[in-house]
């Protein structure tokens, strides 16, 4: 069991610039999270989906941010022009059961910097 | 909406010594209530998850204390070491399957040799 794999693990964009992080989750589960964390603001929560369907995306910045999931194996988060507020570590998570359980299993995140 | 509060932020204590970390929380869930811990440049690693029925759980070293009446969750390192120094995240089950978890704000813990 790989766990839940982000990449990059580092990225430096300018600003005005792109960014795309990737999340590969636990084979088989259902459920997937995005998170941002900041020593500001800690973790706070952007979005997820399940079973690929976007639930919530509640915590999403309206503009510039997007997040997709085109099959099990994979989600995307978006950022289009990049702020240097934009900079954090992203988090992705993975749960089999969220219903039941409430149990994620995070990867070791994307650490965004955008100068 | 939930609203979970995590005390204290900050905790040193010196190896062999226990570290108790609190949360607190506004609604009750019928689910699995957790701790994560961090370390540095990790993502959050799931430590221990007690059913909303359990009131307590030992595993390894750590005992977690489920205090419904109140709605305190807490976390107790017995015996401490350096190697637990991290951070350390409560998390609040969603009251619906379609809601998310709520985290607490976290609590840095350095043990010192």
């Amino acid at each position: 069991n790989a766990g839940v794999i982000q990449t990059p693990r580092h990225k430096v964009t300018g600003k005005g610039q792109e960014a795309t992080l990737w999340c590969e989750p636990i084979s088989g589960h259902s459920a997937v999270f995005w998170y941002r964390q900041t020593i500001v603001q800690g973790l706070e929560f952007l979005t997820y989906f399940r079973n690929q369907a976007p639930i919530d995306d509640s915590g999403m910045p309206k503009e510039r941010f997007s997040a997709q999931m085109p099959n099990q194996s994979h989600s995307t988060l978006k950022i289009q022009s990049t702020q240097p507020q934009d900079s954090a570590v992203y988090l992705c998570a993975s749960s089999s059961d969220w219903g039941n359980t409430g149990q994620l299993y995070f990867g070791e995140g994307s650490k965004l910097t955008v100068l | 909406g939930e609203q979970v509060e995590q005390r204290p932020p900050h905790l040193s204590v010196r190896e062999g010594d226990s570290a108790i970390i609190i949360c607190t929380y506004t609604d009750s869930a019928t689910a699995y209530f957790s701790w994560y811990k961090q370390e540095a440049g990790a993502g959050l690693q799931l430590l221990m998850s007690v059913l909303s029925n359990v009131d307590r759980k030992e595993e390894q070293g750590l005992t977690v204390l489920l205090n419904k009446k109140d709605k305190r969750l807490s976390l107790n390192l017995t015996a401490a070491h350096p190697g637990d120094s991290a951070v350390y995240f409560c998390a609040v089950p969603p009251s619906s399957n379609t809601d998310k978890v709520v985290f607490g704000t976290g609590t840095r813990l350095q043990v010192s040799p």
